[in-house]
């Protein structure tokens, strides 16, 4: 099936332990995204990549680690984990129009519940 | 980019017409205002985006009053699997949207009852 897969879909780990979560896309895009959802349900940006060349990092601590091998790719690898890190994952892709021309075709993962205990 | 507002929850049942109502107050000329649906345990799925007037497709309707200061989403006779979070999201389309950021709001959360 087409899709943007992660794994794993949950993660239960110690504090202090380094984790890292998959992301791959057979939709062929060019752009991935790694974003977090809270408790709260709030979803916030992380990161952005395009074409493996991050153009989106937003305040995120330097913990947190993304590495896009290809443009199908996205790994987000976390160090010394937090309590506060505990959440929902989420990758994403889309498919770029060309240098700042926007983006489409935007698809969601089904998340990563990353429990920090 | 807009702030939204949105209620919290909604509570509806089986068969019934759901309207979810979005303010944005702020409202850019060339904002569009787009819909997303999340279901329990999955990500986010587009559903709806317009610009003025009225959209339709298979999933729902967006309704933009002529100030587009608010919008509706309105969902024509739920069924349990409707129960999701709504979110409303403000700004450039995606076509435009430099960064292909998305800047979500609280949402909301829609319970549909039997």
């Amino acid at each position: 099936d087409t899709a943007v897969s992660q794994t794993p879909k949950y993660l239960v780990t110690q504090m202090g332990n380094d984790k890292s979560i998959k992301c791959e896309q057979n939709l062929g895009h060019d752009t991935m995204y790694w974003y977090k959802q809270d408790s709260k349900k709030f979803l916030k940006i992380m990161f952005s990549y395009n074409n493996k060349e991050l153009i989106i990092n937003e305040t995120v601590p330097n913990r947190f680690s993304p590495k896009s091998p290809d443009k199908a790719h996205l790994n987000l690898h976390i160090n010394s984990l937090e309590l506060g890190d505990s959440a929902v994952y989420f990758c994403a892709s889309s498919q770029s129009l060309g240098p700042g021309q926007g983006y489409y075709g935007y698809t969601f993962g089904s998340g990563t519940r990353l429990t920090v205990v | 980019l807009a702030k939204t507002t949105q209620p919290i929850s909604m509570d509806s049942y089986e068969g019934q017409e759901v309207n979810i109502t979005c303010s944005h107050n702020n409202i850019a000329t060339n904002d569009y205002i787009t819909w997303y649906q999340q279901f329990p345990s999955q990500g986010p799925r587009f559903i709806i985006q317009g610009y003025k007037t009225k959209v339709t497709n298979e999933v729902a309707s967006l309704f933009i009053p002529a100030d587009r200061k608010s919008s509706t989403l309105s969902l024509p006779r739920v069924s349990l699997s409707d129960t999701a979070v709504y979110y409303c999201l403000v700004g450039p389309p995606m076509i435009y949207n430099q960064g292909g950021k998305l800047i979500f709001g609280q949402g909301t959360e829609l319970s549909v009852k039997p």
